[in-house]
Order: C-alpha cells, then structure tokens, then sequence
C-alpha cells in the first residue's frame, strides 16, 4: 500500500471555481512533488517542496499555486483553470532531494481533474 | 534530445513467461540513476526498481531484474513469470547527478499479459 494519500480521488470543477488539491506522506521524507500527467503521456514535473520551501517551479502558470504546511503535507491550490488542465494530478515524495542519485520517489494514487 | 528512450509502445507477453522492456538513455554524468515505474489503469506510479550508475551488479527485486549494460547506455526491465495483473504502463526514468535534478521519464511502455 502507497503511504503517500491524495484528496480528492477526483474532482470535476468549472473555469471559476476554487479547488485544492492535498496529499499527505507519513514516510518522514523531506521533499515533496507535483506532477501533471495527461492522457498516455509521462509525468510532467510541476513544482518540489524540499524542507518546506519551494525549490523548483517548472514555470508553471500562476492559476496553479502550491503551498507546503508542514513536511508531511502539500496542497495544490487551483483557480480559474481551463479544460486543457484536465489530467491526473500526482504528488510524490522522497527522502531528500538530489542527496543521491538513489534518492527515490514515491507516488501517490493521483487525482483526476476535470475542468467544465 | 531524448533522455530517455523506450521504443515498444506496447508489447504483449503470454501468462507465466519472461519479458523485456527496452530503455535506453543518454547522459554524459558519469554519477545517474536509473529507476522504473509500473502504472496500472488505476493511475498509481509504483517504484519497482533502481539502478545506480556505479552499481556493478543488476538490480533484482522479487520478480523484475534490470538488464545494465553500461557501455550501450541500456537499461532494461525483465519480468519474469508474467502475470495477468502485470498488464500497466512502465516508465523507465533518470536522474543524472546530485542536487535540485529532476526526474526524467521516457514515453513509457503499454505491456499486456494474456492469459
């Protein structure tokens, strides 16, 4: 079973509404991920969190903001997106960010995006 | 350029026999890892198994083992003993050196068991 857990399993929302998105890890890791995957497509890196501070955004539009609570916690904060933002959502964790080569990220079941 | 290459879109294995996913890669870091994920319909990227560049032994978990060659810059994925709830999509991915690198996926393999 995935210890990485993501809210909601999926979510329908129109272009003006106000959604997040959260995902929470219990493996005491310190760097955090969001993905965007669309349909028959490879994960597309959005943002890392790595000790609670943003570390990468892969100029990701601002209708999309990311926020790290705590180190256990990662939420992605949605407003006025379009349909072509529908995809899986997928957050992911791992020990410690580019400590190592090894250094593996673990995946949380995802949550499906529709935008009306 | 690619990174990472996997050139099966999809592939089929019967019940019960071995399997393998072909993943190439380029780099010019001599430090890199190399991991594949399985995702089922469901959506879920699973971690199956890492490769470290220095590692002079494949990798083995369980039922899948990575195929290193090194030199070919190949890393490939054998399943043995397929089995029907090994039908999902397999992405060979990359990260190269240490520090804020991302990892990198290929465009991801579509492997059907059939019983």
């Amino acid at each position: 079973d995935t210890e990485v857990t993501q809210t909601p399993k999926h979510l329908v929302m129109g272009m003006t509404n106000k959604k997040s998105l959260k995902c929470e890890q219990h493996m005491g890791h310190r760097a955090m991920y969001w993905y965007k995957q669309k349909a028959k497509k490879p994960p597309e890196l959005m943002f890392v969190y790595s000790y609670e501070k943003l570390s990468i955004n892969e100029s990701v539009p601002s209708r999309f903001s990311p926020e790290c609570p705590n180190s256990s916690l990662l939420n992605l904060h949605l407003h006025a997106l379009q349909p072509e933002d529908s995809a899986l959502y997928l957050c992911a964790s791992s020990q410690d960010q580019g400590v190592s080569t090894a250094d593996t990220q673990y995946f949380g079941p995802g949550t499906r995006l529709t935008v009306l | 350029a690619q990174k990472i290459t996997q050139t099966q879109p999809g592939m089929f294995v019967q019940e019960k026999e071995a399997v393998t996913l072909d993943c190439t890669y380029d780099t010019s870091d001599q430090s890199y890892g190399l991991f594949w994920y399985k995702q089922p319909s469901s959506g879920e990227m699973i971690f199956l198994i890492y490769q470290g560049s220095y590692d002079e032994q494949n990798a083995t978990e369980g039922r899948y083992s990575l195929n290193f060659q090194k030199a070919r810059k190949s890393a490939n994925l054998v399943i043995s003993a397929s089995q029907l709830g090994d039908s999902a999509m397999y992405f060979c991915a990359m990260r190269e050196g240490w520090g804020n690198t991302p990892l990198v996926f290929g465009k991801g393999t579509r492997l059907s068991v059939i019983a």
